[in-house]
């Protein structure tokens, strides 16, 4: 058990590029969470996934986001035409159907900077 | 709707100091489920502890404990004899059955720092 990975942990990119960042969660885990947090706030849910399929995305979700979790293992989040805005942390997190009231195992983040 | 309040935003304490953490939600469910984790700068979040809505059984682990009181909607974090390495970032976060998604809803957070 490695833990949830995220990669990369920093990211710095300028505004209107794209950026794509990558979540490994837990071997076993068959769900895996994206939550946003920014600066002096907690963590916001911004979609999830159970294998592979995305049953619920949020309304801070905007258009330029998507996420994928092919063959329901490793997943992507991507921004597209980045803004000042989208600066923050970006959180990956996963658990077990079975053990979703058990708390979720969290990964370091990515944190993006949008210049 | 659910909502969890962490009214302290930042709080410093010197070494073995006593420190207690607020949480109050809100929810209309009965059945739901409370949280604390812990953000060290590294960034993850730690698992510290979860409690049902039916188990009002305070609890103590080492030199946490958590008070959970129905009552007052209140889920509060005591830490005793604090150390340096207890200073990170606190969040108290809620979820219930909703045979959906089960996302958490975090606090804003309370800093701590314990100076040595």
């Amino acid at each position: 058990d490695t833990g949830v990975s995220q990669d990369p942990r920093h990211k710095i990119t300028k505004r209107g590029q794209n950026v794509t960042f990558r979540c490994d969660p837990i071997s076993e885990h068959n769900r895996l969470y994206w939550y946003r947090q920014t600066l002096g706030q907690g963590p916001e849910f911004l979609t999830y996934f159970q294998n592979e399929a995305q049953l619920e995305k949020s309304r801070l979700l905007s258009d330029r986001f998507s996420a994928e979790r092919p063959k329901g293992s490793f997943s992507t989040l991507e921004i597209q035409r980045t803004e000042q805005g989208d600066s923050a942390m970006y959180l990956c997190a996963s658990t077990h159907t079975s053990r979703v009231y058990y708390g979720y195992t969290f990964g370091s983040g990515t944190r993006l900077t949008v210049v | 709707a659910q909502k969890v309040t962490q009214a302290q935003t930042e709080i410093s304490v010197v070494e073995k100091e006593d420190v207690t953490l607020d949480c109050v939600y809100e929810t209309r469910d009965t059945t739901y489920y409370l949280f604390w984790y812990k953000q060290p700068p590294s960034g993850e979040l730690v698992f510290l502890i979860r409690r049902n809505s039916f188990d009002e059984q305070n609890e103590i682990s080492g030199r946490y404990s958590w008070n959970f009181q129905k009552s007052t909607s209140s889920f509060n974090f005591t830490i005793t004899a604090s150390q340096v390495v207890d200073s990170a970032v606190y969040f108290c976060a809620l979820t219930q059955p909703q045979g959906g998604s089960e996302k958490l809803v975090f606090g804003k957070g309370m800093k701590l720092t314990v100076n040595p």
